[in-house]
C-alpha cells in the first residue's frame, strides 16, 4: 500500500539543526511531488515547502527560506528536510505529504528544541 | 499569502444530528488548470491529519458518505450528515492552489 514513513523523534540544542526523512513505498517515487508540514504542540499547521522528487526542485515557504533544504535520494525512495539554526520555537511535529492535496501522510517526526 | 478562515472554530453536536463547518479564502481558489485545490482533513487527539475530502466534493478512498463537501470560489462547507462518536477531532480546510499552501485554524468538533 501506498505509505509515507518518518524517521523518529529528535531533541535538539538551539543553534543546531535537524534532518528528518521520509521514506516513500507502494507507488512510483518520481512521480508524486511531496511536501512537508509542521504542527507545533497544540497548534493549527503550517505548510513549510515543496520537493519534486523527479527532478529536485523545490518551493520553499518564505518564512523558512535560507533556514530549510529539502532533498531526494532517488536509490531509496527518500526525501529529506534539513532545517537549520533551530530555535525553541521549531519544536514541532514534521510531517511529510504526498501532493498537494495532501492525499498520503507520514506519522510525524516530533522534533524538540531544548537547552 | 492566501489566507482560509473557519467558522465555528468549536463545533458541540449531538450525536446522530448533523454538522457542518464553513471555509473562507481570502482570494478565489480556481487555479489556471480550471481545478479548484480546495481539500478538508481531519485529525483526531494525537494522531497524523486523516484526508477526507480533496477539490471541493471527492471524497478520499474509505471515508465515509456521510461526509461532503461543496462551495466554489472563496466560499466552502464540509457536512457531516449524522455525527458519531468517532468523528470527534478538530477539522481543517487547506488550499493547494497557491503556494504556499495555506489552512484554517482548525474547528474542534465535540460532542454535547
Amino acid at each position: 500500500q501506498v505509505q509515507l514513513v518518518q524517521s523518529g523523534a529528535e531533541v535538539k540544542t538551539p543553534g543546531a539543526s535537524v534532518k528528518v526523512s521520509c521514506k516513500a513505498s507502494g507507488y512510483t517515487f518520481k512521480d508524486y511531488y511531496i511536501h512537508w508540514i509542521r504542527q507545533a504542540p497544540g497548534e493549527g499547521l503550517e505548510w513549510m515547502g515543496w520537493i519534486n522528487p523527479d527532478i529536485g526542485g523545490t518551493n520553499y515557504a518564505q518564512k523558512f527560506q535560507g533556514r530549510v533544504i529539502m532533498t531526494r535520494d532517488t536509490s531509496i525512495s527518500t526525501v529529506y528536510m534539513e532545517l537549520s539554526r533551530l530555535r525553541s520555537d521549531d519544536t514541532a511535529m514534521y510531517y511529510c505529504a504526498r501532493l498537494r492535496i495532501f492525499d498520503v501522510w507520514g506519522q510525524g517526526t516530533m522534533v524538540t528544541v531544548s537547552s | 499569502d492566501i489566507v482560509m478562515t473557519q467558522t465555528p472554530l468549536s463545533s458541540p453536536v449531538t450525536l446522530g444530528q448533523p454538522a457542518s463547518i464553513s471555509c473562507t479564502s481570502s482570494q478565489s481558489l480556481v487555479h489556471s488548470d480550471g481545478n479548484t485545490y480546495l481539500s478538508w482533513l481531519q485529525q483526531r487527539p494525537g494522531q497524523p491529519p486523516r484526508p477526507l475530502i480533496y477539490k471541493i466534493s471527492n471524497r478520499f478512498s474509505g471515508v465515509p458518505d456521510r461526509f461532503s463537501g461543496s462551495g466554489a470560489g472563496t466560499d466552502f462547507t464540509l457536512k457531516i450528515s449524522r455525527v458519531e462518536a468517532e468523528d470527534v477531532g478538530v477539522y481543517y480546510c487547506s488550499q493547494g492552489t497557491q503556494f504556499p499552501s495555506t489552512f484554517g485554524q482548525g474547528t474542534k468538533l465535540e460532542i454535547k
